[in-house]
């Protein structure tokens, strides 16, 4: 089984600030990595697939890089909207999913 | 309007079974791969089963197989879980997802109902 490993595991920042999560898988997977969100109460929402592609509709202050095992995350610059749990999901073999990174404003 | 609704949620007894349905609507629900993913209280996502657009394929996570079955009625657009066998670890609010083609026949899950909770419990 392929394990994701997303650090920190929570994050406190202010608004306007550059947010940056890591995502390490247990072994090679390419670039099939994909970043979701999940606000409290609600279903995930999809915000980058293949590691680096920005899904229709997302603002761009959302991006995504990285290949083989490590690849991050990053916000721009933090809006109050973006307060969410943020998780990483390979699908190389099978899907897993990283265990969440909790992000709140300061 | 693409919408995934699913139902069937509710409080079972260890060992009791429980059948899931999603209904979709605003897609064509048979071009689609469609998946299960749970998520425990207060824990993360897992992805549970998964099954191609004519349900000739379908794949589970290991602490499901033998227990659980997906399956799908493409005429009614609707996507089932039965869920036999159940066990404590199974308390959790099941989504029913839909899944998009990359470089993987399924390589993402890009349109996600509101959740059906199911608790485990005696």
């Amino acid at each position: 089984d392929i394990q994701m490993t997303q650090s920190p595991s929570s994050l406190s920042a202010s608004v306007g600030d550059r947010v940056t999560i890591t995502c390490q898988a247990s072994q090679d997977i390419s670039n099939y990595l994909n970043w979701y969100q999940q606000k409290p109460g609600k279903a995930p929402k999809l915000l980058i697939y293949d590691a680096s592609n920005l899904e229709t509709g997302v603002p761009s202050r959302f991006s995504g890089s990285g290949s083989g095992t490590d690849f991050t995350f990053t916000i721009s610059s933090l809006q109050p909207e973006d307060i969410a749990t943020y998780y990483c999901q390979q699908y190389d073999n099978q899907y897993t999913f990283g265990q969440g990174t909790k992000l709140e404003i300061k | 309007e693409v919408q995934l609704v699913e139902s069937g949620g509710g409080l079972v007894q260890p060992g009791g079974s429980l059948r899931l349905s999603c209904a979709a609507s605003g897609f064509t629900f048979s071009s689609y791969w469609m998946s299960w993913v749970r998520q425990a209280p207060g824990k993360g996502l897992e992805w549970v089963a998964n099954i191609k657009q004519d349900g000739s394929e379908k794949y589970y996570v290991d602490s499901v197989k033998g227990r659980f079955t997906i399956s799908r009625d493409n005429a009614k657009n609707s996507l089932y879980l039965q869920m036999n066998s159940l066990r404590a670890e199974d308390t959790a609010v099941y989504y029913c997802a839909r899944g998009r083609s990359g470089y993987r026949v399924l390589a993402a899950f890009d349109i996600w109902g509101q959740g059906t909770m199911v608790t485990v419990s005696s």
